[in-house]
């Protein structure tokens, strides 16, 4: 089975300091990772997957196998920041996209 | 980009009656695509995943005569919610595969209110 906890529902932070937004799996094989970020009244968008190893508005996430984690990191965070974020897991043959349960992120003034 | 248009965004229905939301996939073919509810504040819940020209694998606890979907060419899916009720009132999300180049496209969410 496929799982996907993100155990922050929400975190708040000021503009210029670092971020870490955790997301912690479990998946037998090898799963493919991704974050995606909801702003306010707008659809869900990709923001990075791991195979990529892109770095997106400044956020970088690592897989760590040993772990099972992939945590989303930004080392200077900004207002627009400010949006729920989605850790998310692919695996196995049906491309069937498994959600965390989302963290608000808050990036005060 | 890929771009999935998802319609209508939001809909007023009285219960008992049947509700269409459509999803296309605007330059590029989904032979898979999926289907998703938000509750307020909560994450997406898969319900289905919809293959082109067969039938739609249902997740558990999703009544499969409630949700129909139909994936009749490799650019649309559609969902039909029957026999609406108002616990049906959700935000409805469908997400498209178009492989390795693509990925995942999301719509952009359709707000069914039954009343």
């Amino acid at each position: 089975a496929q799982r996907v906890t993100q155990p922050e529902k929400l975190l708040s932070v000021f503009k210029g300091a670092p971020v870490e937004l955790k997301c912690n799996y479990s998946y037998s094989g090898s799963p493919e990772l991704f974050w995606y970020v909801q702003y306010s009244r707008q659809r869900l968008q990709l923001l990075l997957r791991h195979i990529s190893r892109e770095s997106i508005k400044g956020f970088t996430a690592d897989l760590n196998k040993g772990e099972t984690s992939f945590h989303l990191k930004k080392p200077f965070a900004q207002e627009e920041d400010s949006a729920m974020y989605y850790c998310a897991l692919s695996g196995g043959s049906n491309y069937k996209l498994t959600f965390g349960k989302g963290t608000l992120l808050t990036v005060n003034p | 980009g890929a771009v999935v248009s998802q319609h209508p965004s939001w809909v007023i229905c009285k219960s008992g009656t049947s509700v269409k939301i459509e999803c296309r996939s605007l330059d590029f073919q989904a032979t898979t695509m999926f289907w998703y509810r938000q509750f307020p504040k909560q994450s997406l819940m898969l319900m289905a995943t919809s293959n082109e020209g067969s039938k739609a694998t249902y997740e558990q606890g999703v009544e499969k005569d409630k949700f129909l979907i139909n994936h009749a060419s490799l650019t649309l899916s559609t969902l039909t919610v029957t026999s609406a009720h108002p616990e049906d009132s959700s935000f409805y999300i469908c997400s498209a595969w178009g492989g390795s180049n693509y990925g995942y496209t999301f719509g952009s969410g359709t707000r069914l209110t039954v009343v």
